[in-house]
């Protein structure tokens, strides 16, 4: 098991352009996380998966941000029409349902530069 | 809604000193707390986790936190810090049980001085 993986790591786009960003979560978890995290905050919770069900997705930013989970296994977040305001690391998160104890485990980020 | 407070932003500590990151929540209910700590670059490691029973939780490299309920308060020590102890640590509460989310401080960004 190597933890949660996001891909790319790093992605600088232009203003107005679309952009995906991939998690894959560690193999047995089947609730996954997104979260955006700024410069100088911690990360904010933007939505929550558990196996292919969108759960929670009130707290994604606005209607240009969406997120899927066709299988259950990995995670695209997709921004639409990128703004500047966007820039920033892009965190996805795993757990196990069932667990005692929610712990969530972080994957490196992808960060986001919209130039 | 609850919300977590660092107060530090900055705290600049000599190798081998102790170290004392407060943490204050705000939530109706005795929530799950958590530290993370993040290194450039790095995402978030999980230090220590309280959910219920001892106050006093021992966490990964050398890390613990104590639970106090009367102060709403989740603060993080260390009794001798190490040079590669310097990062960002964030404390969070999770009051759903998972499903809303952890909500996170602000972060407090630990210097060490040689």
């Amino acid at each position: 098991d190597t933890g949660v993986s996001q891909n790319p790591r790093h992605k600088i786009t232009k203003r107005g352009q679309n952009v995906t960003f991939r998690c894959d979560p560690i193999s047995e978890h089947n609730r996954l996380y997104w979260y955006r995290q700024t410069l100088g905050q911690g990360p904010e919770f933007l939505t929550y998966f558990q196996n292919e069900a969108q759960l929670e997705k009130s707290r994604l930013l606005s209607d240009r941000f969406s997120a899927e989970r066709p299988k259950g296994s990995f995670s695209t977040l997709e921004i639409q029409r990128t703004e500047q305001g966007d820039s920033a690391m892009y965190l996805c998160a795993s757990s196990l349902d069932g667990s005692s104890t929610y712990e969530q485990y972080f994957g490196p980020g992808t960060r986001l530069t919209v130039t | 809604a609850q919300s977590v407070t660092q107060p530090d932003i900055h705290i600049t500590v000599s190798e081998g000193a102790s170290l004392e990151l407060r943490c204050n929540y705000s939530y109706g209910a005795t929530p799950y707390l958590f530290w993370y700590v993040q290194s450039p670059g790095q995402g978030l490691q999980l230090l220590l986790k309280y959910f219920s029973g001892d106050t006093l939780v021992q966490g990964i490299k050398g890390f613990e936190a104590e639970f106090k309920r009367s102060q709403s308060s989740f603060n993080l020590r260390k009794p001798s810090v190490h040079w590669s102890d310097a990062a960002e640590y964030f404390c969070a509460v999770d009051s759903g049980g998972g499903a809303d989310g952890l909500t996170f401080g602000k972060g407090t960004h630990l210097i060490i001085q040689p």
